[in-house]
């Protein structure tokens, strides 16, 4: 099974300021990651998909890069409302794997 | 705009089989995936498995011996059974909607609320 490692497991920052949070597989999983976010007691929602493609609705602060085994996910302008949980999500092979998260505060 | 909504007993005794039912509406059962997926604590968000609209069924290999899903396509709705439950199955249970784009991209979509599943005697 693909195993996903994210980086860093929290972090704080400011609004305003620009954030990066990366995601490792354990093989190559090509762009086939997806990026979500969970505000408190609510369930995910997608942000990212196939590493660099924006859901619709999304802000255009938040961007997706990467292939292979690294991903990164950057927020560029952090807005309270951003404040949460991230994961990332390999959709390569089954079984589907989440990491472990990263909390962000703001 | 689709929405899901799971339903089902919020408390299983141990040994028993936890069974969870996901109704759709606003959107079409065809083409997508219909998908579990669990958070607890402990692990974090796992993905359980998925139904396809022919009935077919993709489970995570460390719970298959004990899950079975299957889809009503005529109620638009489909359920989750999670046999010999233990105090470890305790978690939100989600329903989505997995999709495949034109590029061959598999992502969830829509989610439903969650249903917390507390197993205890």
């Amino acid at each position: 099974d693909i195993q996903m490692t994210q980086s860093p497991s929290s972090l704080s920052a400011s609004v305003g300021d620009r954030v990066t949070i990366t995601c490792r597989a354990s093989q190559s999983i090509s762009n086939y990651l997806n990026w979500y976010h969970q505000k408190l007691g609510k369930a995910p929602e997608l942000l990212i998909y196939g590493a660099s493609n924006l859901q619709s609705a999304v802000p255009s602060r938040f961007s997706g890069s990467g292939s292979g085994i690294d991903f990164t996910l950057t927020i560029s302008s952090l807005q309270p409302e951003d404040s949460g949980i991230y994961y990332c999500q390999q959709s390569s092979t089954t079984p589907f794997a989440f990491g472990q998260g990263t909390r962000l505060e703001i | 705009q689709v929405h899901l909504q799971e339903s089902g007993p919020g408390l299983v005794k141990p040994s028993e089989t936890l069974s969870l039912t996901c109704s759709v509406s606003g959107g079409s059962i065809s083409t997508y995936k219909w998908t579990w997926i669990r958070q607890s604590a402990g692990k974090g968000l796992e993905w359980i498995g998925r139904i396809f609209e022919s009935g077919g069924t993709n489970y995570n290999p460390s719970l298959k011996s004990r899950v079975t899903m299957s889809l009503d396509t005529s109620k638009i709705e489909f359920s989750l059974n999670l046999s010999s439950v233990t105090a470890a199955d305790t978690a939100v249970y989600y329903c989505a909607r997995g999709h495949y784009d034109s590029r061959g991209n598999y992502y969830f979509d829509s989610w439903g609320q969650g249903a917390l599943v507390t197993v205890s005697s």
